[in-house]
């Protein structure tokens, strides 16, 4: 079935520092990839996608990529700040099940 | 505009009870989705529906129900509860099947 892997699992950064967070999907026929953050005792919430007919995309201090050949997907966060500390999850979206399937997270750190 | 409303945001059952966690949506999306969270395993997709009247099981189905009669309202029944079944519950619709998540604010579960 389908399976998303995320790594790390923990990222500790100093502020000002960037942050990056890798995953990779296994089902080829995935098309959408969002990212979401959830901070302590919250909802996720999205924060960026992107499509697979795109390589890159950036909305201010985050970025993600996108190796379709790969199949590997980023999440770049630079200039960070101690409020970027969250539990963030990639996704990813098989067309033909229509099931979104997340990564298990990477807890972030930003340490003043 | 209310978005992804949850009922109730805690609940103890004891073994054996069966429950219904209550979510609904008045944003008019057709896309609506149940995730369970429990610690170091990420978000895991329980069922799913793509509109009115038609429902799919995720990757943890086992112990779950679902129907959608409305495109508001979609209720995720317990049947008999189990341990294994404690767990923060999310209810999470979307526009379009590429279109990013809103999650409603959980639903904590404790079976003891």
């Amino acid at each position: 079935g389908e399976n998303v892997e995320q790594h790390p699992s923990t990222l500790s950064v100093q502020e000002g520092d960037s942050a990056v967070i890798k995953c990779t999907y296994s089902d080829s026929a995935s098309n959408y990839f969002p990212w979401y953050k959830q901070e302590l005792g919250k909802r996720p919430q999205l924060i960026i996608d992107i499509r697979s007919n795109v390589g890159e995309k950036k909305d201010q201090r985050i970025a993600v990529t996108l190796n379709k050949t790969a199949k590997h997907f980023s999440l770049h966060i630079t200039e960070t700040q101690p409020e970027d500390s969250a539990v963030y999850f990639c996704a990813a979206l098989n067309t033909g099940g229509f099931k979104t399937i997340f990564g298990a997270g990477t807890r972030l750190f930003v340490k003043a | 505009n209310a978005g992804v409303t949850q009922t109730p945001k805690f609940q103890v059952l004891k073994t054996g009870q069966s429950m219904t966690l209550q979510c609904a949506q008045d944003m008019n999306h057709e896309y609506m989705s149940w995730y369970r969270q429990d610690p170091g395993m990420g978000l895991r997709l329980i069922h799913y529906s793509v509109g009115a009247g038609i429902t799919d099981q995720g990757e943890v189905p086992n112990g779950y129900n679902v129907s959608r009669s409305t495109t508001e309202d979609f209720p995720l029944r317990l049947l008999s509860a189990a341990p294994s079944q404690t767990s923060v519950y999310f209810c999470a619709s979307s526009y379009s099947r590429d279109y990013g998540y809103t999650f409603g604010s959980g639903t904590r579960l404790t079976v003891v």
